[in-house]
């Protein structure tokens, strides 16, 4: 696996932004993935990076760094239903290796 | 477009029942299909993949197997069911190429008393 390490919780209020921080193994590494899991649902995909930097995607941005084996999600203009689980996951040729994941509360 | 679906929805099983989970894909050919089970408050955990009709990887050792009789089909199996073997079952398919997007059926929420 990637051994990957994301924060457990985090708490933003509506209207702010939330920095989700993702930490994984170099070793055999493709690239890596966001997705949002709201309770009791399936994973949706967010966000695929593959190469260092930025990417944009409306409200959700994710950057990666290759060498540092750092990633993160940045939701920007928070609303109420952001509230989920943020799940990061590193792929390495057909699997992917999910962290825990991150859950974020929204507060009005 | 592509379509995942899984079957059933949620299932309540005895210790020691079989059981066989069910997930087809539709608009797409040849790809990969895969087994995660989410445990309470836990990380998803790959169970098995499958890169084509009858290969399949398995990640964990445990009472569970899984086939893929048809190209879009992926069955997940078990003679006897554990209580450890509740959970969130998830299915997945991504093109069959290597590292690419993985998208998620609705889930069978499995609860073994």
């Amino acid at each position: 696996g990637q051994n990957i390490d994301q924060p457990t919780e985090m708490t933003a209020t509506e209207g702010a932004i939330v920095q989700i921080n993702c930490t994984y193994q170099t070793s055999g590494f493709n690239g890596l993935f966001w997705y949002q899991q709201h309770a009791g649902e399936a994973p949706t995909f967010l966000s695929y990076n593959v190469l260092d930097g930025l990417e944009e995607k409306g409200r959700f941005s994710s950057f990666l760094s290759r060498s540092k084996g750092y990633s993160y999600l940045l939701l920007k203009e928070l609303q109420m239903k952001d509230s989920a689980s943020y799940l990061c996951a590193g792929s390495n040729d057909y699997k992917l290796s999910f962290g825990a994941g991150t859950t974020v509360t929204v507060r009005a | 477009s592509q379509t995942i679906h899984q079957w059933p929805a949620t299932l309540v099983q005895p210790v020691g029942s079989p059981l066989s989970l069910e997930c087809t894909v539709e608009g797409t050919s040849n790809p990969n299909l895969y087994w995660y089970r989410q445990a309470a408050g836990r990380g998803l955990q790959l169970l098995f993949y499958s890169v084509g009709i009858g290969q399949i990887s398995s990640e964990v050792p445990q009472n569970l197997s899984a086939s893929r009789p048809q190209d879009r089909q992926f069955i997940l199996s078990s003679k006897k069911l554990l209580l450890s073997d509740s959970g969130f079952y998830l299915c997945a398919w991504s093109p069959p190429t290597v590292a690419d997007t993985q998208y998620f059926g609705p889930g069978t929420r499995l609860t073994v008393l």
